[in-house]
Order: structure tokens, then C-alpha cells, then sequence
């Protein structure tokens, strides 16, 4: 199956709120409410920000939310901070036991 | 708190074999309620996943490298293994494990380790 398509890079300012596409197929994103959010510091491992859609972790920051639409989901960071800075992948249930990432989006706070 | 651990040689030649082992501590690989999963990481590229491996024994495939892939278990040590034949320069990447409370994603990540294919 073929990565599911995220922006190369978005930026935002302290304060402000951002969103994150990952567009993906009716075969995968469009089929399923299975899509997860990872955050990826430099160096760093994946971290689980959002599962099944919009579902937050324990821990995680309420300023990270999740959504879809069709074959489109979406991660939303509200209150932008600078931690908030990293690399952030989409991943979805792609049918028969597989799964799929998206390309990921270095997010720069300006 | 559940940790995990990857480990393996750092340096594997063209067409030899890639093996890897994730220790778990602070939990068990015969959990029922969990899933093990193996995703590796090119330098300065995306995440991809490679497969996983269920308690009973059950393994799922990245269907891209299924051909070359095998991921076991070893109950009695807590830990779970990749192995991936005839490796290329474009095996070359960070290797992570993790633990999936379904199959559909992974909630706890091992630290990577960097495995170069070079000769």
C-alpha cells in the first residue's frame, strides 16, 4: 500500500493553532476509524499523541485533538508552544492486518 | 513502567541477514492484551512499519517485505526478534520495537537502534 500524503512541513506562532493533514485512500483513512498520531522530537522516538481518530492517551496535552473526514484526517495543536516543535506521522489500519504511515510534517513554531 | 530495549549489531553486510531482539521489562510478551510490533526509520525519512507479532504467535507483514521478514518470540527470555534476509543499502535505518494494545497502533516505543548496511 502507498504512504498516506501529509505536508512536508507547516510552521505557527506561539499561541496560535495548526492542523495537520493525512490524506490517505477508501482503503485505508476513508474505511476506517483507526487513524493514529505520532510526535517525533530530533533524535527521539515516536511518541503516541492520538489513537482511533480522536482519542488522547493519558498525559497527553488536551491542546492535541483529532478528526476526519472521508479519506482525510487531521491532527489540530491549539495554544501552539515550542515544544510543540517536531516531526508529527499519521498512521492508519490499512485492511487485512496491515498498516500504513503517513510521510510525516516537521512542524516549525516561529 | 514497561520498558523496551532493542539490541543488535550495529553493521550488517549487502545480502546477509538483519537480526534484532527487543527486551521487555515491566511487562510480559505473553500478555494476551498486547501486540509487538517492529517500524524502522531511514535517516531523515518516514516511519515504516515492518510487522507484528501476536502473544499466540501470530505474525503480520508489511506485505513490501514480507518476503524477507520474520518476527518470532522467546516467552521464557520476555524478548521478540526480527530478521530480515538479504539486506541492501536501503535497509540501512533506525529499527524501533514497540508494544500495540491492538494491532492498529503502537502505544510504547523501544529508543531505536541505527542499523548500517555497508560492506
Amino acid at each position: 500500500q502507498s504512504a498516506l500524503t501529509q505536508p512536508a512541513s507547516v510552521s505557527g506562532s506561539p499561541g496560535q493553532s495548526i492542523t495537520i493533514s493525512c490524506t490517505g485512500t477508501s482503503s485505508d483513512v476513508g474505511s476506517y476509524n483507526l487513524v493514529s498520531w505520532y510526535q517525533q522530537h530530533p533524535g527521539k522516538a515516536p511518541k503516541l499523541m492520538i489513537y482511533e481518530v480522536s482519542k488522547r492517551p493519558s498525559g497527553v496535552s488536551n491542546r492535541f485533538s483529532g478528526s476526519k473526514s472521508g479519506n482525510t484526517a487531521s491532527l489540530t495543536i491549539s495554544g501552539l508552544q515550542a515544544e510543540d516543535e517536531a516531526d508529527y506521522y499519521c498512521c492508519s489500519y490499512a485492511g487485512s492486518n496491515t498498516l500504513v504511515f503517513g510521510g510525516g510534517t516537521e512542524l516549525t513554531v516561529l | 513502567q514497561l520498558q523496551l530495549q532493542e539490541s543488535g549489531p550495529g553493521l550488517v553486510k549487502p545480502s546477509e541477514t538483519l537480526s534484532l531482539t527487543c527486551t521487555v521489562s515491566g511487562g510480559y510478551i505473553s500478555n494476551s492484551s498486547y501486540y509487538w510490533g517492529w517500524i524502522r526509520q531511514p535517516p531523515g525519512k518516514g516511519l515504516e512499519w515492518i510487522g507484528t507479532i501476536y502473544y499466540s504467535g501470530n505474525t503480520y507483514y508489511n506485505a513490501s517485505l514480507k518476503s524477507r521478514v520474520t518476527i518470532s518470540e522467546d516467552t521464557s527470555k520476555n524478548q521478540f526478534s526480527l530478521k530480515l534476509t538479504s539486506v541492501t543499502a536501503a535497509d540501512t535505518a533506525v529499527y524501533y520495537c514497540a508494544r500495540q494494545p491492538t494491532l492498529k497502533y503502537f502505544q510504547n516505543w523501544g529508543q531505536g537502534t541505527l542499523v548500517t548496511v555497508s560492506s
